[in-house]
């Protein structure tokens, strides 16, 4: 049973595409997260959904559009990719509620976008 | 703002012998704290975390971690280190109120020698 899935995998593109990912969750989660890691594998939030709006925005560029159909899913679009958008990205999910602040989040395997 | 600090970018031990990985935070106000562990090409796996109450907290695979408020810090701690421990181990903060997003350290990377 796959809790938090990631589509695809790897993604290899060249400068100026457009190129989306997906993520979805079986889990029931209210909140989901997309994260990006960096060569040096420094983690940083991007986005957080809950229930389907957007509560957290850090600062990233404009040419990344997350999109959340569902509270199952959390897409994320980037336009116009640059060299320096090649990373890992994770999307993951956390239940909300009362108890949100302190709950785990699960993580997807990633998506290892590389940009030529 | 919150900041996580991991002092270690590599810890190497023995197979059997104990394993500290530390780590430090600043926060505003209350902690809440935890310890994750990312496995070579795979998502971040949650092992344990500080909510409140008993500072000893234990987790999955046999790891514990201490909270110590005076010292700011949330070592990640195992009496027995095994090699498939060997992976990328991440702390992570946030405040116990208000809409601020979970921040992680840089990571550690455990090595075990069999």
């Amino acid at each position: 049973d796959t809790a938090v899935s990631q589509t695809p995998k790897y993604l290899v593109t060249q400068m100026g595409n457009d190129k989306s990912i997906k993520c979805e969750q079986n889990l029931g989660h209210d909140t989901m997260y997309w994260y990006k890691q960096d060569s040096k594998k420094f983690l940083k939030i991007m986005f957080s959904y809950n229930n389907k709006e957007l509560i957290i925005n850090e600062t990233v560029p404009n040419r990344f559009s997350p999109k959340s159909p569902d509270k199952a899913h959390l897409n994320l679009h980037i336009n116009s990719l640059e060299l320096g958008d090649s990373a890992v990205y994770f999307c993951a999910s956390s239940p909300s509620g009362a108890s949100g602040l302190y709950n785990e989040q699960f993580f997807g395997p990633g998506t290892r976008l590389t940009v030529l | 703002a919150q900041s996580v600090a991991q002092p270690e970018d590599q810890v190497n031990v023995a197979e059997g012998n104990p394993l500290t990985v530390k780590c430090t935070y600043s926060v505003s106000g209350n902690p809440y704290l935890f310890w994750y562990v990312q496995y070579p090409n795979r998502g971040l796996q949650f092992l344990l975390k500080y909510i409140t109450g008993d500072n000893l907290v234990k987790g999955s695979y046999g790891f514990e971690a201490e909270f110590n408020k005076s010292q700011t810090s949330f070592h990640l701690k195992k009496p027995s280190a095994l090699v498939s421990d060997s992976a990328l181990y991440f702390c992570a903060v946030r405040p116990n109120s208000g809409n601020t997003p979970l921040v992680f350290g840089k990571g550690t990377r455990l090595s075990v020698i069999a």
